[in-house]
């Protein structure tokens, strides 16, 4: 069975601090796909990034960078400097290729920050 | 480019009345699918397709008919609707070649709400 875990559910931070949202996957193939999506206010859905299981160099992205780590099955999200505009839910995903066709969402980390 | 294109943004329904969701793509993407998106539970599968004329059930289909016409089209039947069905809902495609493990690509969102 596949699942993914984000255990925190609300994270406050104040304006410029750094803050790291965590995801812990959970799967028995070995080729896989991981995301982050984007849940502003406003509802829509942005995807930030998507990961092969093949590919564990860390990825930066301005202020955004992300850890993937197969030996502990987390693929976690830091915010560098965080600003008001970063205030939203974030959701982790993982796909596999066995051919379910299934994509795993976690249950999602409410981020607000403060100014 | 218009992407995905859900309809109605909004809707409310009387138990027991039926209605259809409607998801319309113009990527070409073969991969379609339907979540629904609860406080706290993250985003759930109910059907996705991986191309025309193939349909398969997610994590919570009961409730839920779907069919695929088109590819482009893929439209999501609530036949008798129940206060358990208030929920956002939310259709995606993506295209990842016959894997279907790209980045999802979200529609806006419909709000339901069943009396």
């Amino acid at each position: 069975a596949q699942k993914v875990t984000q255990a925190q559910t609300e994270i406050s931070v104040v304006e410029k601090e750094d803050v790291t949202l965590d995801c812990v996957y959970e799967t028995r193939d070995t080729t896989y796909y991981l995301f982050w999506y984007k849940q502003p206010p406003s509802g829509e859905l942005v995807f930030l990034i998507r990961r092969n299981s093949f590919d564990e160099q860390n990825e930066i992205s301005g202020r955004y960078s992300w850890n993937f780590q197969k030996s502990t099955s987390s693929f976690n999200f830091t915010i560098t400097a965080s600003q008001v505009v970063d205030s939203a839910v974030y959701f982790c995903a993982l796909i596999t290729t066995s051919g379910t066709y299934k994509y795993i969402f976690g249950t999602g980390t409410r981020l607000k920050v403060l100014a | 480019n218009a992407g995905v294109t859900q309809t109605p943004k909004f809707q409310v329904l009387k138990t027991g009345q039926s209605m259809t969701l409607q998801c319309a793509q113009d990527m070409n993407h073969e991969y379609m699918s339907w979540y629904r998106q609860d406080p706290g539970m993250g985003l759930r599968l109910i059907h996705y397709s991986v191309g025309a004329g193939i349909t398969d059930q997610g994590e919570v289909p009961n409730g839920y008919n779907v069919s695929r016409s088109t590819t482009e089209d893929f439209p999501l039947r609530l036949l008798s609707a129940a206060p358990s069905q208030t929920s956002v809902y939310f259709c995606a495609s993506s295209y990842e070649g016959q894997a279907h493990t790209g980045e999802l690509f979200f529609g806006e969102g419909s709000r339901l709400t069943v009396l």
